[in-house]
């Protein structure tokens, strides 16, 4: 069973770049059957998505936060990474990476979440 | 963008049927997943595909999906369905964009 984990700083100053990377084992992420995505949930509110990646690296974003984010894979890791820029308290959340069959699919699989909290 | 609706709170009596509804434009036409979410932990699908139940959920969990409104079911309602519950869908007009509701409360009295 593919299991999916969290890693990475949980104290940001704002202004500075939130990195966090995904470890996927259990199943390889150039199998190019999964959108390998990243999600958060600010506390207290529901659910955003942030974007997702291709092992070919095709990238989608969301919209609202696509000036600011990279997703970016290492297959030979079978890891992907997130990397939001000039982040205020705002994006305070529990982030999720999570694996997305392709096409209109649910989400299938999730990490466990991390919190990361945006503060001087 | 597109948007989903839901209702922040629903209550039911223990036994009682609960519907959640996830109201979007022209929602019939996409197909709608539903998530579980208890405090503490990562949300978990509970109906995909406007009504099929992965592995490991209950019946008296069901969805449906027509016109403007999706909607989740929830039959013979336990204290433990009591949790957060999200709709989401894709918005291929949006660049490929998934898109989640905002979330509805399900508190068991």
């Amino acid at each position: 069973q593919v299991q999916l984990q969290e890693s990475g700083p949980g104290l940001v100053k704002p202004s500075q770049t939130l990195s966090l990377t995904c470890t996927v084992s259990g199943g390889s992420i150039s199998s190019g059957d999964y959108y390998w995505s990243w999600i958060r949930q600010p506390p207290g509110k529901g659910l955003e998505w942030i974007g997702y990646i291709y092992y070919s690296g095709s990238t989608y974003y969301n919209p609202s936060l696509k000036s600011r984010v990279t997703i970016s894979v290492d297959t030979s890791k079978n890891q992907f990474s997130l990397k939001l820029s000039s982040v205020t308290a705002a994006d305070t959340a529990v982030y999720y990476c999570a694996r997305v069959l392709v096409g209109a699919n649910p989400v299938t699989g999730w990490g466990q979440g991390t919190l990361v909290t945006v503060s001087s | 963008s597109y948007v989903l609706t839901q209702p922040p709170s629903v209550s039911v009596a223990p036994g009682q049927t609960a519907r959640i509804t996830c109201g979007g434009n022209n929602i019939g036409s996409k197909s709608v997943h539903w998530y579980q979410q208890k405090p503490g932990q990562a949300p978990v699908l509970v109906v995909y595909d406007d009504s099929d139940r992965p592995s490991g959920i209950p019946e008296r969990f069901s969805g449906s999906n027509s016109g403007n409104t999706a909607t989740l079911t929830i039959s013979r309602v336990e204290a433990g369905d009591e949790a957060d519950y999200y709709c989401q869908v894709w918005d291929s007009s949006s660049d490929h964009l998934v898109v989640f509701g905002g979330g509805t409360k399900l508190t068991v009295l």
